[in-house]
């Protein structure tokens, strides 16, 4: 039932920017795009969300392509305390419709 | 502003037990999801309530149950524990009028002996 695919495993050397992928091909126009990422053992951290435009926040910047199949989401300078596993969901809001969180990509920063 | 919070942090139950664990939405979240999250595992969808009702349900037997009270908390319930329930149990709250963002709690770690 996934709706995305990400990486298994990534690593970026520290005070560089960290570029994650997800494909979500099959994403209808409802849908939403939203990254959460978890630290051992802490309740999933939201990160930031967007439907078609690219988003930035305080914590990361997201990438969606024009046609929506594919996503990015960037940490701008990654530090050892971004170490953790990030999460790429497709969700429509409001439906009731649960997060649906797979595998995600465990990204590791190097000092 | 109070983010999630849940209760107990750790438990530790033996096999045939039954269990409560708590959650508090954040302010003004009018919904509550639960998750379990085995080790080495992604988060799965327990059910959702809103508006003191299960609206949705994940691949979860009746022995999961929940309830959520007029000023948005929730209560999880599992009966009969097995060993494998031992996991991290996730309460996420959201606004169901907005975009409708989960934000989760940091958890509770149940341990089924």
């Amino acid at each position: 039932d996934a709706k995305t695919t990400q990486p298994t495993s990534m690593d970026c050397a520290e005070g560089r920017a960290a570029n994650l992928p997800c494909n979500h091909s099959t994403i209808s126009g409802n849908e939403y795009v939203y990254w959460y990422r978890q630290i051992h053992s802490q309740g999933p951290q939201y990160i930031i969300h967007g439907l078609k435009n690219n988003e930035t926040n305080e914590m990361a910047s997201l990438i969606i392509t024009e046609d929506r199949k594919s996503s990015t989401l960037i940490l701008p300078h990654a530090t050892l305390r971004d170490t953790a596993v990030y999460y790429c969901i497709v969700r429509a809001p409001n439906t009731g419709n649960q997060f649906y969180f797979g595998t995600g990509t465990s990204l590791t920063v190097i000092p | 502003d109070a983010g999630v919070t849940q209760s107990p942090t750790h438990l530790i139950k033996t096999r045939g037990q039954q269990v409560t664990l708590r959650c508090s939405p954040k302010s003004g979240h009018d919904t509550v999801s639960w998750y379990q999250q085995a080790l080495g595992q992604g988060p799965q969808f327990i059910f959702q309530y809103y508006e003191e009702e299960e609206r949705q349900r994940g691949n979860f037997p009746d022995r999961f149950s929940g309830h959520q009270f007029p000023n948005y908390s929730s209560e999880l319930n599992v009966n009969a524990l097995l060993l494998g329930d031992s996991a991290l149990y996730l309460c996420a709250s959201s606004l169901r009028s907005s975009t409708d963002t989960q934000y989760f709690g940091p958890g509770t770690r149940l341990t089924v002996l």
